[in-house]
Parts: structure tokens; sequence; C-alpha cells
């Protein structure tokens, strides 16, 4: 989408490896998002935030954390990559919290071999 | 985690054809949304839905927000080629978190 951009779009990286991803958004908005996205489980939450600084764990929070140090940036990191999280990771922006003005990016492919 | 037990998981159907898939959860949700997802894309937002009894068009889709607040359905008719994707449900119970449905994976034929 044209008001959120992630980079990278595709990533090899290998086990024990910290990885960091990345989320930009042009919209202002005040809400953030990851996501993971894996056969068989839909979209799994994985970290939120609410504003700058302002972060909280998702449904599946263990091995990522986050960082928010600018309204337009949202960090992901793997501290140290396993071959579970293997994954699609999408970002997502919301103006108002429990509304649905969510737009996604169009995903991070990380590999971890 | 919740469990949202979308169904069916994939269909096949003709051109033309009407198409229904539903949500259901034990839990009681806020919220329901539909998305639709194209391969290498995130999804995109079709129907939002609000309080229990609802029913929003968007087009040639129809959504409804179950009076249990506990499932959801989504009817597309008339389908078309471009129909195709993975439409995905999401459920709000509250705050912040949405929870994905598994995806029904649909294909057109022409």
């Amino acid at each position: 989408d044209a008001g959120i951009t992630q980079s990278p779009r595709h990533k090899v990286t290998e086990t024990g490896t910290p990885v960091t991803l990345r989320c930009h958004q042009t919209e202002n908005h005040r809400y953030m998002y990851w996501y993971r996205q894996d056969p068989g489980h839909g979209l799994r939450l994985i970290h939120y935030s609410y504003g700058v600084k302002d972060t909280d764990k998702g449904e599946v929070s263990d091995g990522y954390s986050v960082s928010r140090s600018k309204t337009e940036d949202f960090l992901l990191t793997l501290e140290s990559a396993t071959s579970s999280q293997t994954s699609v990771y999408f970002c997502a922006i919301s103006e108002r919290a429990g509304r649905s003005e969510d737009t996604f990016g169009s995903g991070t492919r990380l590999t971890v071999v | 985690g919740q469990q949202l037990n979308q169904s069916p998981q994939s269909m096949f159907i003709q051109e033309g054809e009407d198409v229904s898939m539903n949500c259901t959860s034990s839990s009681i949700f806020n919220t329901w949304l539909w998305y639709k997802q194209d391969p290498g894309e995130g999804p995109v937002l079709l129907i939002a839905l609000y309080k229990a009894g609802e029913l929003t068009s968007n087009g040639r889709l129809t959504a409804q927000f179950g009076i249990t607040r506990k499932d959801s359905f989504l009817n597309i008719s008339a389908s078309i080629p471009s129909d195709v994707g993975i439409y995905f449900c999401a459920g709000q119970l509250t705050g912040n978190q949405f929870y994905f449905g598994t995806g029904t994976s649909l294909t057109v034929i022409p």
C-alpha cells in the first residue's frame, strides 16, 4: 500500500542471528502492528504500538522485541532467529484503536536456515 | 490464543455463482472484519461490522454480525474471476487485539 512500506521484502538469515524488520508509514497514524502469517494459523499479532515509545505484547510475542522512536517507524527485532520464526511478517497501521481502518503492508518473507 | 473457525477452508466455484463463508468462535466479539488477500500482498479490508445483527454490503459483498456475537458470515454474489483469493475473518475482543481466522481460499472457474 502506498502509505505503508515494509523492508526488506525478502530475507534469508541463519539461526541465532539477530534480524530487524522495518515498517515505515507516511499516514501519521497512531497505531502500528506487527503480525506473522503461517499456514493453518491465519495472522497472529506479535506486538503493537499505540504511540511513540508505547508498545504492548500481542498473542505471540516471545522471541520478538519492538521499538518505535518516531511516529512513522516501527521496528521488529528477532533477538536470536530460530527456524520457527520462518514466516511472512506483516505490518499494519490504524488511525484509531478498535476500529477498522487497518492498512496492511505487503509483507516481509523471512526464512531462517 | 483465541480460535476462530473459518469455513470452508477452500472453495471451487463457477463464475456467476454465489459464495458463502462463515467464521465462528467460542468467544463473544465486539467487532468483526472481513479481509481479502491476494498472493504476495497484505490483506485488504472488505467489510467491518460493529453491532450484533448488523448487515452490511459492499458492492456484491454482504456480511453479517451474528446475533450471538460469536459468528459472522460473508456472502459474495455473482462471482467473477477477480474474486479469487483468500478471505479472512477477524474478530476483536477488547482493546487493540484482533484475532484472525485461518482463511477461505476461493477459486473461480471461468
